[in-house]
């Protein structure tokens, strides 16, 4: 079944305590992007990248860091989270960047930081 | 500001009802889609339009690209209780970077 794999789903931790987002797809795309959700926001995109070790910034990417040593694979990072990054946070995939792809979702990690 | 304006942001009706959702920008889209969001889960894609004046229909759904290719709406015929959920709006422009970009959503509510 092809999808896209987040976790932790849920995940609740203190100010600056380093944590890890993994995200998996097993599609074979090209391309992968974190997004975060906040009411009335919408979903802005954190971080994307456009194949293995090419990685970019999004529109909200300040606070957190991403990697693609492989091609299924897209963490995401939080070096010393704080309180504002508390948010509900999607990984998406696509066949590619381009414009009319088809991105499917994971199931969304919702991230608590007291 | 949202790139993507929907409204309304909020919609609560009864079933067999139907209802228009609206996604509007000043810029122009080379495409658009609509997401379809439930409780607990990513969201999953309805349809992509791409053409300026498009009509898709998907069942008792009905999407349609404006002209311009700066609007977009999904009209429901006969709202039922599974309808329930949170309808994104999502597109790609030039003016931002071709990148997808999504609207704040519309919450709609079918009450049995």
């Amino acid at each position: 079944e092809a999808q896209v794999t987040q976790n932790p789903r849920y995940l609740i931790t203190v100010t600056g305590k380093k944590l890890t987002v993994t995200c998996s797809q097993n599609m074979n795309h090209e391309y992968m992007s974190w997004y975060r959700q906040d009411p009335g926001l919408g979903l802005r995109q954190i971080y994307y990248s456009m194949n293995v070790e090419v990685t970019d910034k999004g529109d909200v990417p300040e606070g957190y860091k991403v990697s693609r040593k492989e091609k299924r694979n897209f963490p995401l990072i939080l070096e010393s989270p704080s309180p504002n990054q508390t948010s509900l946070y999607f990984c998406a995939s696509s066949f590619s960047g381009a414009q009319g792809t088809e991105a499917f979702f994971g199931q969304g990690t919702r991230l608590t930081v007291v | 500001t949202q790139l993507l304006e929907q409204s309304p942001q909020f919609l609560s009706i009864q079933e067999g009802e139907n209802l228009t959702v609206y996604c509007n920008s000043s810029s122009v889209f080379s495409s658009l889609q609509w997401y379809r969001q439930e409780p607990g889960e990513g969201p999953v894609l309805l349809v992509t339009v791409v053409t300026g004046g498009e009509v898709k229909k998907l069942k008792r759904l009905t999407f349609q690209f404006g002209d311009a290719r700066k609007d977009s709406s999904l009209h429901i015929t006969a709202a039922q209780p599974g309808d329930t959920g949170l309808y994104l709006c999502a597109g790609y422009s030039m003016e931002y970077g071709n990148k997808l970009v999504f609207g704040a959503g519309t919450i709609l509510r079918v009450k049995s």
